[in-house]
C-alpha cells in the first residue's frame, strides 16, 4: 500500500526553528518533495531529495533517509509568512503521492 | 512566463450534473497532472497526461475522466456529480516526461461545490 504520515498541526514562535517530519511507505520511490501551501492558494515547490542527506536552500533544509523511509523539513528563523501547510509527497511512477499536510502556525 | 491557468476558478453544480474543468500548462510543459484536494483527504492524484496519453490514473471512479490536447492543454470531466465531489481541483504541469521526479507547478485550482 501507499502511506505517507506527517503531523497534522504544529505551532512555533517567530525567529525559532521548526522541524516537520514525514515518514513514508510506498511501493515505488522516485524522490521526495516538499511543497508549501498558504490558505486559499496553490501549493508551491520547496525542495526535492532523491539521495540520502541534507539539501539546504536558504532558511529551508530538507533531509532524506531512504532506508528509514523518513524525511524532514527544517525551517529556520521563522517568519509570520511561514504560517502555511507543508505537504510531503513521494514521487512514484509518474505521479506524486501526498501526505495530508502539516499546518504550521507561527506566533509572534 | 505565464503560470498554470485553470478555468473556471469557482463552480457550483447540482447533484447529477456533469462538469468540465480546463487547465493550461506553462508553455513548454508537456506533462499535466490533476489532483483533488479536500480537507479530510488532502491532495489525491487523479491522473497524469503526457503528449496526449494518460500514463497514470489514481483510485477514482470512472465518472472522473480527462484528456490532453496537442497543445498540452488538458480537461477533466466529472459526470453524475455527487455531494462528495465538492473539492478543490488542482492541475499541475511539469517540464520533463517524468512527473514523479521533477518539480511540478500548480495552478490556482477550481473550487467545485456540488449542492
Amino acid at each position: 500500500g501507499q502511506n505517507i504520515d506527517q503531523p497534522t498541526e504544529m505551532t512555533a514562535t517567530e525567529g525559532a526553528i521548526v522541524q516537520i517530519n514525514c515518514t513514508y511507505q510506498t511501493s515505488g520511490f522516485n524522490g521526495l518533495f516538499w511543497y508549501q501551501q498558504h490558505a486559499g492558494e496553490a501549493p508551491t515547490f520547496l525542495s526535492y531529495n532523491v539521495l540520502d542527506g541534507l539539501e539546504e536552500k536558504g532558511r529551508f533544509s530538507s533531509f532524506l533517509s531512504r532506508s528509514k523511509g523518513y524525511s524532514y523539513l527544517l525551517l529556520k528563523e521563522l517568519q509570520m509568512k511561514d504560517s502555511a501547510s507543508y505537504l510531503c509527497a513521494v514521487g512514484n511512477t509518474d505521479k506524486l503521492i501526498f501526505g495530508t499536510g502539516t499546518r504550521l502556525q507561527v506566533f509572534p | 512566463k505565464a503560470g498554470v491557468t485553470q478555468t473556471p476558478r469557482y463552480l457550483i453544480k447540482t447533484r447529477g450534473q456533469q462538469v468540465t474543468l480546463s487547465c493550461s500548462p506553462i508553455s513548454g510543459h508537456r506533462s499535466v497532472s490533476w489532483y483533488q484536494q479536500t480537507p479530510g483527504q488532502g491532495l489525491q492524484f487523479l491522473f497524469e497526461y503526457f503528449s496526449e496519453t494518460q500514463r497514470n490514473k489514481g483510485n477514482f471512479p470512472g465518472r472522473f475522466s480527462g484528456r490532453q490536447f496537442s497543445n498540452s492543454r488538458s480537461e477533466m470531466n466529472v459526470s453524475t456529480l455527487e455531494l462528495g465531489d465538492s473539492a478543490l481541483y488542482l492541475c499541475a504541469s511539469s517540464l520533463t516526461n517524468r512527473a514523479s521526479s521533477y518539480e511540478q507547478y500548480f495552478g490556482p485550482g477550481t473550487r467545485l461545490t456540488v449542492t
